[in-house]
């Protein structure tokens, strides 16, 4: 079954205890991006990747950190957490970024509670 | 200005009613445009990409107005399982790739 799976979807921590959310997707897909989604705020973007070896800030990077070193897998690092990232985190991917291939497939998502 | 903007809602109405929404976005250079539904705390779902020409898909329609810079998506003979949120992604192709999305119209179908 085509999918992106993200891991773990449910987790506490505590502030400054490093975590990394995995990605990973079966696609073949070029295009990756991690998005966290809070109330009254939206989906807002925080590194997008257009291929291996390629990451770019999105709208909201600060506090966050990633890497494509394979094309399937796109973890976010939360290198020393704080409250605020406390979130519900998505991971994305497509299969390009041109019109007829930028339709996202999301993960289910990763809901993150930092103390 | 936000770039791309919903209104929340949520919109009440019952079986069988016909319901529209309008998203607007303020780059005239966007290129592709989508309608994606999300259900309570799970994933966006890709519901209808939207094209210049407008398309439908079963009881949904949607449409885009490049000139008024906004999309509509109508929804007729409204299911109770229609009840979620419906998210507006507008994208600029090229570049960097940033879609952005509205955040979102609520819609409750009631019996």
């Amino acid at each position: 079954e085509a999918q992106v799976t993200q891991n773990p979807r449910y987790l506490i921590t505590v502030t400054g205890k490093k975590l990394t959310v995995t990605c990973s997707q079966n696609m073949n897909h070029e295009y990756m991006s991690w998005y966290r989604q809070d109330p009254g705020l939206g989906l807002r973007q925080i590194y997008y990747s257009m291929n291996v070896e390629v990451t770019d800030k999105g709208d909201v990077p600060e506090g966050y950190k990633v890497s494509r070193k394979e094309k399937r897998n796109f973890p976010l690092i939360l290198e020393s957490p704080s409250p605020n990232q406390t979130s519900l985190y998505f991971c994305a991917s497509s299969k390009g970024i041109w019109s007829g291939a930028n339709v996202l497939t999301f993960g289910a998502g990763s809901r993150l509670t930092v103390l | 200005r936000k770039e791309v903007e919903q209104d929340p809602g949520p919109f009440n109405v019952p079986e069988g009613a016909t319901v529209a929404f309008n998203c607007t976005y303020s780059n005239s250079a966007s290129q592709s445009f989508f309608w994606y539904r999300q259900d309570c705390r799970k994933e966006p779902k890709l519901l209808m990409s939207v094209y210049s020409s407008g398309n439908e898909d079963g009881r949904f329609t949607a449409q885009l107005n490049r000139a008024s810079q906004y999309i509509s998506l109508l929804i007729r003979d409204s299911k109770l399982s229609d009840s979620a949120t419906y998210l507006c992604v507008v994208n600029l192709s090229g570049g960097s790739y940033i879609p952005t999305f509205g955040r979102g119209t609520s819609l409750i179908v009631h019996p």
